[in-house]
């Protein structure tokens, strides 16, 4: 079946701009994450969601960052005034139910470059 | 907190030698999991393997091979008879499990395999 998809693979943007990042899980996983990934480092935990709801998002750095899932499958990651330390790979990834023991299966990113 | 270390920044081999990337995790957890990812040129992770703290059996998937240590917090991945297209960044991480019921991954800042022909 089809994996994790994200949109756009790249996004270039000016300093100040907003940004919205497109995810879409694996049919049927309730858990969605959204990690990021700097230059030669691994990825790191921003928020995650169980169906619809944010469980938990401790790993957003400022309230610049902002994401949501409104019905359960797609999210978005909405990012305000971007500014240049934002600029990395954004990895979705989905599991089955959430739990420790599920497999987290990631999509191919998006490229965030700001200006 | 959750820590993965992979301490090999770099690797640098033949084609067809075995290779060994080591990971040693930390965590104060009793029931955890670990797994492999490799993320090639084009940039998505591939998951490898998961494997939970009580199954300390070695694996062996083809040509690629685990070796989890509890009793010194490692587990090894080692590639056998190496390909060019084994040439990725491989990423060891460890689930952290949250009171909130959220359990993503600590990843290690990756080791990057390059095999040359």
């Amino acid at each position: 079946g089809a994996g994790v998809s994200q949109t756009p693979s790249n996004k270039v943007t000016e300093k100040g701009k907003y940004v919205e990042l497109r995810c879409d899980p694996i049919s049927g996983h309730t858990a969605l994450y959204w990690y990021r990934q700097s230059l030669g480092q691994g990825p790191e935990f921003l928020i995650y969601f169980q169906g619809t709801g944010a469980a938990d998002d401790s790993g957003l750095p400022n309230d610049r960052f902002f994401a949501v899932r409104p019905e359960g499958s797609v999210s978005t990651l909405k990012i305000q005034r971007t500014e240049r330390g934002d600029s990395a790979v954004y990895l979705c990834a989905s599991s089955l139910t959430g739990r420790e023991s599920d497999t987290q299966y990631f999509g191919p990113g998006t490229r965030l470059t700001v200006l | 907190a959750q820590k993965v270390t992979q301490a090999q920044t770099e690797i640098s081999v033949v084609e067809k030698e075995d290779v060994t990337l080591d990971c040693v995790y930390e965590t104060r957890d009793t029931t955890y999991y670990l797994f492999w990812y490799k993320q090639p040129p084009s940039g998505e992770l591939v998951f490898l393997i998961r494997r939970n703290s009580f199954d300390e059996q070695n694996e062996i998937s083809g040509r690629y091979s685990w070796n989890f240590q509890k009793s010194t917090s490692s587990f090894n991945f080692t590639i056998t008879a190496s390909q060019v297209v084994d040439s990725a960044v491989y990423f060891c991480a460890l689930s952290d499990p949250k009171n909130s019921g959220n359990t993503p991954l600590v990843f290690g800042k990756g080791t990057r395999l390059s095999v040359i022909a």
